[in-house]
């Protein structure tokens, strides 16, 4: 059984720079959620995509766009790149239903220059 | 707004027991979660709260009080591999958001 998988693992970019970060869900699972991780800080959330369309939204700027595909992966977008975008970038895919446990796929830790 | 409070550092032998407390204020409460996450790695869920009490999985249990905002997780024989970052996470009024603390990062001693 496939868990979350993340691509890539590792990106360097410069400022001004566009990135596109891609997630495949757990296997049975339809729900992807988003989540930026500075150094030492707790996971913050980005957004969540359900049936294709973006179901909620944390306080990030319109820089940051996401997709959802009709097998359920996801890409996440980042435009016009920032030194504070360095960042461990998380998804988590979960069921939609009464517990919505997500997990954790292993992340793109994101080097901005 | 939303506000998780962890212990920043905690520190404990192995064969020890230690209690991670986490106070939360959050706007909704539809459950609470504890992740584990080593450096570098993604979190890993280790347990599930939506009800008052204690939830036993193992060396793992976490307690829940949604009147006082509080809740903790008990880790019990530790060993040296526990040495890791210890999160925990509120999702509010709503399906899926999840509002994470800092989180409490857990060295184990020989």
């Amino acid at each position: 059984d496939a868990g979350v998988t993340q691509s890539p693992t590792h990106l360097i970019k410069t400022r001004g720079q566009q990135v596109t970060l891609r997630c495949s869900p757990k296997s049975g699972h339809d729900t992807v959620s988003w989540y930026q991780q500075a150094l030492g800080q707790g996971p913050q959330f980005i957004f969540q995509y359900y049936e294709e369309e973006e179901r909620q939204r944390g306080n990030f700027p319109d820089r940051f766009s996401g997709h959802q595909f009709p097998n359920y992966s996801s890409e996440l977008n980042v435009n016009a790149l920032l030194l504070g975008d360095s960042a461990l970038y998380l998804c988590a895919s979960s069921l939609r239903g009464s517990t919505d446990t997500q997990y954790f796929g292993p992340g793109t830790r994101l080097t901005v220059l | 707004g939303q506000n998780i409070d962890q212990p920043t550092e905690m520190t404990a032998t192995e064969g020890a027991i230690v209690q991670i407390n986490c106070t939360y204020q959050t706007s909704g409460f539809n459950g609470l979660f504890w992740y584990q996450q080593h450096a570098g790695e993604a979190p890993t869920f280790l347990s599930y709260n939506v009800l008052d009490g204690l939830e036993e999985k193992g060396r793992f249990s976490s307690f829940l009080s949604r009147s006082k905002g509080y809740s903790y997780l008990l880790l019990k024989e530790l060993q040296m591999k526990d040495s890791a970052s210890y999160l925990c996470a509120v999702r509010g009024s709503t399906l899926g958001r999840l509002y994470f603390g800092r989180g409490t990062q857990l060295t184990v001693w020989p």
